[in-house]
């Protein structure tokens, strides 16, 4: 079966730091993977999609890069209104497979 | 002004069906392949099921095979999810998206609680 392994579950960090989010893809899935961030009681917001395409208005501090099978959201320096659980989505063919979701804090 | 607006959830009790609709507007609803996205209180977000634009392909996620049946009117931009055998774990707010395209559209959800 399909499986995407979103790593880590949370992490805390400071602000100004550099944040990084994995998925890593049981099989192959070229590009078609997206990036959302949930803030609690909101709909999910889609970031990134097709691997490292930004969506038009997010701030360019969001970034995607795919190697292989491993898919990597980076936050080149993160600010408070980041604080949110942010996840991986496979979204071409079948099955769909969203990631386990990343917790992410202000330490 | 793009919109998904989902409708039908509701109280059901274990076994039963529930109906959701989903109206779209503002945007190419007949070119836009569609999906269900559920998130079960205080989790994760779960992919549900998928058609294609023409209704030719549907897709379902393995804990609602067999159970749901998604479907589409073009004529009307509406999508659709039939749920039947309903249990207590599909107890969610049941979202409606664009997730193929980029688009990033998503309606609000709509709650299902199943419960006796």
């Amino acid at each position: 079966d399909f499986q995407m392994t979103q790593s880590p579950s949370s992490l805390s960090a400071s602000i100004g730091d550099r944040v990084t989010i994995t998925c890593r893809a049981s099989q192959g899935i070229s590009n078609d993977l997206a990036w959302y961030q949930q803030k609690p009681g909101k709909v999910p917001k889609l970031l990134i999609y097709a691997a490292s395409t930004l969506q038009s208005g997010v701030p360019s501090r969001f970034s995607g890069t795919r190697s292989g099978t491993d898919f990597t959201l980076t936050i080149s320096s993160l600010q408070p209104e980041d604080v949110a659980t942010y996840y991986c989505l496979k979204y071409n063919g079948a099955p769909k497979a969203f990631g386990q979701g990343t917790k992410v804090e202000i330490k | 002004e793009v919109q998904l607006l989902e409708s039908g959830g509701g109280l059901v009790q274990p076994g039963g069906s529930l109906r959701l609709s989903c109206a779209a507007s503002g945007f190419a609803f007949s070119s836009s392949a569609m999906s269900w996205v559920r998130q079960a209180p205080g989790t994760g977000l779960e992919w549900v099921s998928a058609i294609s634009r023409d209704s030719a392909t549907t897709y379902y996620a393995d804990s609602v095979k067999g159970r749901f049946t998604i479907s589409r009117d073009n004529s009307k931009n509406t999508l659709y999810l039939q749920m039947n055998s309903l249990r207590v774990d599909d107890t969610a707010l049941y979202y409606c998206a664009e997730v193929i395209g980029g688009t990033g559209y998503w309606g609000q959800g709509t709650l299902v609680t199943v419960s006796s």
